[in-house]
């Protein structure tokens, strides 16, 4: 069954550092989003990719937050200057259109030292 | 700000009984409502979803929607204690992206 695939499942990194996160959506799916969740929190939306541009972004999606999609498969989300409060899990998800089921990634969790 | 409420829980529900989840939502315009499961460090994962009002019945779970009312809800029916999750209700948006409730943890005791 085809899946959302997320790496790295686990990242730690020191306050400043810039992150990639990455995502392979499934493969025939138009429409790219980023979550994340804060332990303990709920799953809020971060950013939504069509067409290869973006199409939504929430107020969490600063000028810290920018998404890719370089090759036609991937679809990485990278955060500049990391900051305590970007620990989290991010997850990935993908739909083949506008409407039905979101598909989800594991996630990515990050540890901001 | 659209808003999507759940009440946290956690709800404690015997083993074989019913689970009565609820959610309400504050945009009036939408259409498409979904309920996901999460186990703790897990990603969401789809149990069902709802566009029009009335009961929507897959297996063990029943949907029900109430747009006048800006209501959705979930039973569980004859709980399992693997049905022991979170339990979250999604309003789909613009451009297909939902914003989720804070999720009602769901502990079904044998």
């Amino acid at each position: 069954e085809p899946e959302v695939t997320q790496t790295p499942s686990h990242q730690v990194t020191q306050m400043g550092q810039e992150v990639i996160l990455r995502c392979v959506p499934i493969s025939n799916h138009l429409y790219f989003y980023w979550y994340r969740q804060i332990l303990g929190q709920k799953v809020e939306f971060l950013v939504s990719f069509y067409n290869n541009e973006i199409s939504e972004k929430s107020e969490i999606f600063d000028d810290q937050f920018s998404v890719e999609r370089p090759d036609g498969s991937n679809f990485t989300l990278k955060i500049r200057s990391t900051k305590l409060e970007d620990s989290a899990m991010y997850f990935c998800a993908s739909r083949p259109g506008p409407t039905g089921e979101l598909f989800f990634g594991e996630g990515s969790r990050l540890t901001v030292l | 700000q659209k808003e999507v409420e759940q009440n946290s829980g956690p709800l404690s529900v015997p083993e074989g009984a019913i689970a009565s989840l609820n959610c309400t939502y504050s945009d009036r315009g939408s259409q498409s409502f979904f309920w996901y499961r999460q186990y703790s460090g897990k990603s969401p994962e789809l149990i069902m979803f709802i566009y029009s009002n009335g009961d929507k019945e897959d297996g063990r779970f029943t949907a029900q929607l109430n747009k006048a009312s800006q209501y959705v809800s979930l039973l569980i029916r004859d709980s399992q204690p693997s049905d022991s999750a979170t339990y979250l209700c999604a309003v789909k948006g613009s451009w297909g992206k939902l914003q989720f409730g804070a999720g009602t943890q769901v502990v079904v005791t044998p």
